[in-house]
């Protein structure tokens, strides 16, 4: 079965400070992808970053990055110098295949 | 580039009438693909279009669900005889290649 599991429903962080979100992932195939997407309360989702699991190097977009322990199936995300616009529902989703398959979402509250 | 568009943003129905909603996907992108997010949950996979073909289905898309890409460009998503617990956020999602899906605003629909 393909899993994603986010055992964080809400964190807050203050603004200019780190959080990190975790996801732990299960899957069977040996080729995949893992991505966080961001849902802001206008509900568009939006594409934060992207690792291919044949990649050891952990990806980086600006002020976010991930930790990709592919052992342990984690894939956590950091956020740096937290902005009010960070505010939203994350999702960590992943893909072997063609099928996404989501967490159950973490909001993050950014406190001014 | 455009981004992915979904019609209508809202539809408020009355349980038993049937729904149709429009997905149009990045241009060039050959696959395209639908997901059902209900309140507080992570999308879901219904069903994947490459080109023209669907190619997989999820056991969710019950018999009065149907979707359609006719030229491989726009998808409809169509909903029959709705009922209350058809009542979410469908969302469409297109890609070039397989390893990365962009999402569309989303279509949100009550089932009265």
């Amino acid at each position: 079965a393909q899993t994603v599991t986010q055992s964080q429903p809400e964190m807050s962080v203050q603004e200019a400070e780190t959080v990190t979100l975790s996801c732990t992932y299960d899957t069977s195939e040996s080729d995949y992808y893992l991505f966080w997407y961001k849902q802001p309360p206008s509900r568009q989702m939006i594409l934060v970053i992207r690792q291919e699991a044949y990649k050891q190097q952990n990806a980086t977009e600006n002020r976010f990055s991930v930790n990709f322990q592919k052992a342990a199936k984690s894939f956590s995300l950091k956020i740096s110098d937290s902005q009010l616009g960070d505010a939203a529902m994350y999702f960590c989703a992943q893909l072997p295949g063609e099928k996404l398959t989501f967490g159950q979402g973490t909001i993050l509250t950014v406190h001014p | 580039d455009t981004g992915v568009s979904q019609n209508p943003r809202h539809k408020i129905t009355k349980r038993g009438q049937n729904v149709t909603f429009r997905c149009d996907p990045i241009s060039e992108h050959n696959r395209l693909y639908w997901y059902r997010q209900t309140l507080g949950q992570g999308p879901e996979f219904l069903t994947y279009f490459q080109n023209e073909a669907q190619l997989e289905k999820s056991r969710l898309l019950s018999d009065r669900f149907s979707a359609e890409r006719p030229k491989g460009s726009f998808s409809t998503l169509e909903i029959q005889r709705t009922e209350q617990g058809d009542s979410a956020m469908y969302l469409c999602a297109s890609s070039f290649t397989a390893d990365t899906q962009y999402f569309g605003p989303g279509t949100r629909l009550t089932v009265l």
